[in-house]
């Protein structure tokens, strides 16, 4: 049972583009939505992440969108770079359970194209 | 200490040998957690620690598998009798019990190969 969804699979984006990555979850009792990096090789990075009681985040070129009647939240990178090159999780937190362990989405290959 | 250290980065073992890895989390991080990550998927939960307890297990955790964090400190996951469906990247995470903030930090992992 998927519960995080993520599209697309993998994106192409040419550098100064934006990049956009969606996900949607069905377990209201999630309430935290943090959003990972992850280069080749290499453990996942937290980005950014955001709390259902807010509809938008912003850090520097990186925003979180989040929809909590649609139960659906994303991720913009403006200005893509060749750097930002990597695959991208959502993820969910269920607030019910103590223990805080993260359910992740399939993943987005990002590639920014120079 | 200036992350999650995890040994070793790459293994190759035959299919029914035991395999252990290892995780040193952040020092003052009392909660550790295990995923597992097949190749084109997103992390899967396996357990988690709360200081020396291990207070879940996932369903993906077969009576192969086997983790402990003795006295709280490092954590160790044991696989007997390796299968080739193990394949995968073990990852461990460490985060500090502050509230409802879930600031995670994951290591590098290790890279299993069951031939």
């Amino acid at each position: 049972q998927q519960q995080v969804k993520q599209s697309p699979q993998s994106l192409i984006v040419q550098k100064g583009g934006i990049s956009i990555i969606n996900c949607a979850y069905e377990n209201t009792a999630f309430d935290y939505f943090p959003w990972y990096q992850q280069f080749p090789g290499k453990g996942p990075a937290l980005l950014i992440a955001i709390r259902p009681d807010v509809s938008e985040k912003k850090e520097g070129r990186f925003t979180i969108s989040f929809n909590k009647s649609a139960k659906q939240f994303s991720l913009h990178i403006m200005d893509s770079q060749p750097g930002d090159s990597a695959t991208y999780f959502c993820a969910a937190v269920d607030g019910s359970s103590n223990t805080g362990k993260l359910i992740f989405g399939q993943g987005t290959t990002l590639q920014v194209k120079p | 200490d200036t992350g999650v250290s995890q040994d070793p980065r790459h293994k190759i073992t035959k299919r029914g040998q035991n395999v252990t890895f290892r995780c040193d989390p952040i020092s003052e991080h009392n909660r550790l957690y295990w995923y597992r990550q097949t190749l084109g998927q997103g992390p899967e939960f396996l357990t988690y620690f709360q200081n020396e307890a291990q207070l879940e297990k996932s369903r993906l955790l077969s009576d192969r598998f086997s983790a402990e964090r003795p006295k709280g400190s490092f954590s160790t996951l044991e696989i007997q009798r390796t299968e080739q469906g193990d394949s995968a990247m073990y990852l461990c995470a460490s985060s500090l019990s502050v509230g409802t903030n879930y600031g995670y930090t994951f290591g590098s992992g290790t890279r299993l190969t069951v031939v």
